[in-house]
């Protein structure tokens, strides 16, 4: 199995709702990513955990709250968001090793902020 | 910090005809990856090239890495409409864990 899941693929929310983003692999990869895309750009990281501990935060705002539960589960807890937000938001993982670092993405959240 | 640049950003073909992208890092790089995206999709994993002048192919696909391993380039010969999509570089710089630079992209679109 090298799938990735996300849910859920569509997202509306309100500017001082919650929610949270999901994702989940069975691959036994024990690094996690989340990036966020913008239209017709790269995507961008945001965390990266490894071995379910937060190894990389670029410095992303405090309304964007990364959980690693597992080893197999990755979530995005949102809060208060800003328009600006509005993006395919994509869960990536791979192994952890030297030069190993084939990342296998998940089909994303579509998210719109309103 | 670390940049990867890409060219061209778009790549209008005929079909049947070649293309060919481009990267190049600020940096020397341990390793690059190569990533395509259908419109709608999500990156795909393509190749990892990792040795100085490597060379891989994939079918209609030849990969390179430079001899300095700061650039590389994707070669498609004789695109047909399923290569149609985004297609990005993306480094790994040495001591950056497995943090990834993606390039800009090359989106590639071809006329049948």
């Amino acid at each position: 199995d090298t799938e990735v899941t996300q849910t859920p693929k569509h997202l509306v929310m309100g500017m001082t709702n919650k929610k949270s983003l999901k994702c989940e692999q069975h691959m036994g990869h024990r690094a996690m990513y989340w990036y966020k895309q913008k239209a017709k750009k790269p995507p961008e990281l945001m965390f990266v955990y490894s071995y379910e501990k937060l190894s990389i935060n670029e410095s992303v705002p405090s309304r964007f709250s990364p959980e690693c539960p597992n080893s197999s589960l990755l979530n995005l807890h949102l809060h208060a968001l800003q328009p600006e937000d509005s993006a395919l938001y994509l869960c990536a993982s791979s192994r952890m090793g030297r030069g190993d670092y084939e990342q296998y993405f998940g089909p994303g959240t579509r998210l719109t902020v309103t | 910090g670390q940049q990867v640049m890409q060219i061209p950003q778009y790549q209008h073909v005929q079909e049947g005809e070649d293309f060919t992208t481009y990267c190049n890092s600020s940096t020397t790089l341990s390793n690059i990856q190569w990533y395509k995206q259908r419109p709608g999709g999500h990156p795909v994993f393509l190749i990892q090239l990792v040795k100085s002048g490597e060379v891989k192919k994939q079918k209609r696909l030849t990969f390179q890495f430079g001899e300095a391993k700061k650039n590389s380039s994707l070669h498609i010969t004789a695109t047909q409409t399923t290569d149609v999509g985004t297609y990005f570089c993306a480094g790994l710089a040495p001591g950056a864990g497995n943090m990834l630079t993606f390039g800009g992209g090359t989106r590639l679109m071809v006329k049948p």
